[in-house]
């Protein structure tokens, strides 16, 4: 069964600081993966996913994410956080035909200091 | 962008009562799915359904649970008889397709006493 990994439980950085969130999955096939975040009261909202092809991928907001096979990792970065981004972070991975049936990571609270 | 709605944002129940939690999918979505996360863990699926049926659920989808699509516009999940431990975030979602952008909602916080 597959299943994600995010080692950082918390995670503070101060504003205009880069970002970088860690992510890794197990998967027998190439997965679907996907970073969410959750604002507090707020529903997920899907940063960015990852199918096939180009191993970096944008999202919005400002974030991106890079695909690599060999460490079984896609972390999502941010070159400058700004205070709204403080959220809960959630790494996800679909099985391939199924991107929808998600397995999440444990998630990332981001705080960010002024 | 489209919206998933769910109603009620927070519900309060007695252990055993039954709940229904609400949502109404985007309206030209076809899979539609019940995940919840239980306070500080990570959010785990529950079931899909499509076509009017359950097309997979995981196992903590019991029998004291069930769903369902009365109309075309709602999709529910029902506990029957509410235990202290399904106390949690519950999320609805809705994809168009089964490999495209999957739609949260705002979710439900049950808390069950």
């Amino acid at each position: 069964a597959q299943s994600v990994t995010q080692p950082d439980i918390h995670i503070t950085v101060s504003e205009g600081a880069s970002l970088e969130l860690r992510c890794n999955y197990s998967y027998g096939a190439t997965p679907y993966l996907f970073w969410y975040v959750q604002s507090p009261g707020q529903g997920l909202q899907l940063l960015l996913k990852y199918f096939s092809g180009d191993t970096l991928v944008q999202g919005i907001k400002g974030f991106e994410a890079e695909f690599k096979r060999s460490q079984s990792s896609f972390n999502l970065r941010k070159p400058s956080v700004h205070w709204s981004d403080a959220a809960e972070y959630f790494c996800a991975v679909g099985l391939t035909g199924t991107a929808s049936k998600l397995t999440f990571g444990t998630g990332t609270r981001l705080q960010v200091t002024l | 962008e489209p919206e998933v709605t769910q109603t009620p944002s927070h519900q309060v129940t007695q252990m055993g009562q039954e709940v229904i939690l609400r949502c109404v999918p985007i309206s030209n979505h076809l899979y539609f799915y019940w995940y919840r996360q239980i306070l500080g863990q990570k959010v785990e699926f529950l079931v899909s359904f499509y076509n009017n049926e359950i097309s997979e659920k995981s196992e903590i989808f019991d029998d004291q649970f069930s769903v369902e699509r009365p109309d075309g516009s709602n999709f529910t999940l029902k506990i029957r008889s509410t235990k202290l431990e399904d106390s949690a975030m519950y999320f609805c979602a809705s994809v168009r397709g089964s490999n495209e952008k999957l739609f949260f909602g705002s979710g439900t916080q049950l808390s069950v006493l």
